[in-house]
């Protein structure tokens, strides 16, 4: 168990429609990177938050968006979804975003998102 | 351009045997860290080995070692002794330190099957 927590597990949806998943860190950790895996685009970085400032963006598109709550959870919305968009989204933790942290991110389980 | 690559899609190995899986990446970073990570199925992103580019000696956990080769900008995973339950996808990843942005760019994996 990696200490962080992600909801829901599954979630089957219909496209147009718009979910969003929830992510909870690791106690203590101030980072939240959200990822998103697909069969045929691998592991593909989303955005990062740090301590509820977005802190870095990655191939994100212009219908989804994240942010990341005072009590350091972190929620990614996904709208007007496509067929696309069906892949396993991951939630990752770490302790801080600053030179210092040369640590590893831990992942919670995932959210798989199929949309029909 | 790739900053992770891995050249081999699946491997085989027999239980017991080692096996080593690729990884190269590019940077013009100085400073940096590799990460190996392994998912079975069942989905989770387990942490495995951790490298800094300033370590000079290569990383070792348990039955995985690391074999950094600098110049050469390869990270190898090297799995001895391996297990059935070493079956799984094999993600090799690498964190830049220039900038503030933290996150992972990950490799298209490795899928080891361990034979009995």
């Amino acid at each position: 168990d990696s200490g962080v927590t992600q909801t829901p597990k599954h979630l089957i949806t219909a496209t147009g429609q718009r979910v969003t998943l929830r992510c909870s860190p690791r106690s203590g950790d101030l980072s939240v990177y959200w990822y998103q895996q697909s069969l045929d685009q691998g592991l593909q970085f989303l955005i990062q938050y740090y301590n509820g400032e977005e802190r870095a963006k990655g191939n994100i598109l212009e219908r989804f968006s994240a942010q990341q709550f005072p009590d350091l959870h972190s929620e990614l919305n996904l709208s007007s979804l496509e067929l696309g968009d069906s892949a396993l989204y991951f939630c990752a933790s770490s302790v801080g975003a600053g030179a210092a942290n040369t640590g590893e991110l831990f992942f919670g389980e995932g959210s798989r998102l199929t949309v029909l | 351009a790739q900053k992770i690559t891995q050249t081999q899609p699946g491997m085989f190995v027999q239980e017991k045997e080692a096996v080593t899986l690729d990884c190269t990446y590019d940077t013009s970073d100085q400073s940096y860290g590799l990460f190996w990570y392994k998912q079975p199925s069942s989905g989770e992103m387990i942490f495995l080995i951790y490298q800094g580019s300033y370590d000079e000696q290569n990383a070792t956990e348990g039955r995985y070692s690391l074999n950094f080769q600098k110049a050469r900008k390869s990270a190898n995973l090297v799995i001895s002794a391996s297990q059935l339950g070493d079956s799984a996808m094999y993600f090799c990843a690498m964190r830049e330190f220039s900038g503030s942005a933290r996150q992972l760019t990950f490799g298209s994996g490795t899928q080891l099957t361990v034979l009995p």
